[in-house]
């Protein structure tokens, strides 16, 4: 597609359920990143891969977060054992590389009940 | 730490007039920035850049202003429209290990009365 898609756009998840979202970057885009935003705040820094390779994941909240980007295309974020405080939207973005704009995509929503 | 925060977290503008949001940041060493405009239930959606070799760039009825000796952006839109009404982020790109990552500020929420 044109943009970053990611799926679903929408996720209620029981507490201690594990969940994955999905990520689809723009076509040839080298960087990709994950970011969380909670209500009325802005995106927080989650993780970044170049290609294939996961180069700073400094900002992954707990060791219950794990992303992957096997071929250097898609990625999945998978959280385990959700809790409460996972609830936000995560939002993917792609760029061509270095210092250049990231596009962004609608985002997952997702909620812990 | 180093950081990107907003001046003013809501800006009301009647449509027609002219809106100005603000942002500081504090990592001197940054040379890339973005505004970024989020719609409620989307993503966030580049509005324009600039580098720090430029203290203005000009897009379509948007500007931005870079003063890196007060280290301090401005997004400037003209003639306002309903249609602008959403959240506005500046964001910088951060250097860490050889990456440039955009670390956000909390936003503005820019309110546009018919």
């Amino acid at each position: 597609g044109a943009g970053v898609s990611q799926s679903p756009r929408y996720k209620v998840a029981k507490r201690g359920q594990d969940v994955a979202l999905r990520c689809d970057p723009i076509s040839g885009h080298v960087s990709l990143f994950w970011y969380q935003q909670a209500l009325g705040q802005g995106p927080e820094f989650l993780t970044y891969f170049q290609n294939e390779a996961q180069l700073d994941k400094s900002g992954l909240p707990s060791d219950r977060f794990f992303a992957e980007r096997p071929e250097g295309s898609v990625s999945t974020l998978k959280i385990q054992r959700t809790q409460q405080e996972d609830s936000a939207v995560y939002l993917c973005a792609s760029s061509w590389g270095m210092n250049t704009e990231a596009f962004f995509g609608q985002g997952t929503r997702l909620t812990v009940v | 730490g180093e950081s990107v925060g907003l001046h003013l977290p809501t800006l009301s503008v009647q449509e027609g007039d002219n809106s100005i949001i603000n942002c500081a940041y504090s990592n001197s060493a940054s040379d890339y920035f973005i505004w970024y405009k989020q719609e409620s239930g989307k993503g966030p959606q580049f509005i324009i850049d600039i580098r720090s070799n430029m203290d203005k760039r000009q897009g379509q009825r948007v500007t931005v202003l870079l003063n890196k000796t007060v280290k301090h952006l401005s997004l400037q839109i003209a003639a306002t429209q309903p249609g602008d009404s959403a959240v506005y982020f500046c964001a910088e790109n951060n250097e860490s290990g050889g990456s440039y990552i955009p670390t956000f500020g909390r936003g503005t929420s820019l309110i546009v009365h018919p």
